[in-house]
């Protein structure tokens, strides 16, 4: 059963350390996406890739999170520093060329 | 700017009953219209989508239907069931990137 897997679940960290928060994309899935859900905002796109390049990461804030893919089966969200502001559960997603996305269950990050 | 409204932002169905989910969008370059369905704890899952060359599409007890001229979608949902409580998110994108989701809806069906 295929699937998108998000590391770690859930993360409790201090002001001012760096998260880094993982996801396996589905294999041969070709475009990953970051989502970020919190009540006020809902789901904002906060970036994406295809075939392991940056397409739009205009929804992310430039000063301290940044988003790569190493390799095809990896995608990294790293936020540095973090602060309260940044909780929220953080979803990658992934979907073939000219596919829907499917989503991971998320990591929920607490940032106290 | 909100590209898609929802409506409404929750709801209330006896068991049986019809839920009926409201979307508008401003994009008229969007051509992708997905709903996802999200339950507590995990993430939004795709449960239906049209494109904007139909007015119609059902799945099951599940049913879209557009309204180009209008710029809006629905999602109805017949003989709702205390199952289908959870979340549920329209959407639109222009093919398949960079979807823009709507507020979210909770749906709750009572016995």
């Amino acid at each position: 059963d295929a699937r998108v897997t998000q590391t770690p679940r859930h993360k409790v960290t201090e002001m001012g350390q760096e998260v880094t928060m993982r996801c396996q994309p589905i294999l041969g899935h070709n475009t990953v996406f970051w989502y970020r859900q919190t009540m006020m905002q809902g789901l904002e796109l906060l970036a994406y890739f295809r075939n392991r390049a940056p397409l739009d990461d205009s929804g992310m804030p430039k000063d301290r999170f940044s988003a790569e893919m190493p390799d095809a089966t990896l995608a990294t969200l790293k936020i540095q520093p973090s602060e309260p502001r940044d909780s929220a559960v953080y979803f990658c997603a992934s979907g073939p060329a000219g596919g829907e996305a499917f989503f991971g269950q998320g990591t929920r990050l607490t940032v106290v | 700017q909100q590209q898609v409204k929802q409506s409404p932002q929750s709801l209330i169905v006896q068991k049986g009953g019809i839920s009926i989910i409201n979307c508008a969008y401003e994009n008229t370059a969007f051509d992708y219209f997905p709903w996802y369905q999200q339950f507590p704890g995990k993430g939004p899952a795709l449960l239906i989508a049209i494109r904007p060359d139909v007015s119609e599409k059902k799945e099951g007890r599940f049913t879209i239907s557009f309204n180009k001229s209008a710029k809006q979608f629905s999602l109805h949902i017949m003989d709702s069931q205390p199952g289908d409580s959870a979340t549920y998110f329209c959407a639109a994108s222009r093919g398949y990137q960079k979807v823009t989701f709507g507020t979210g809806t909770k749906l709750q069906v009572i016995p």
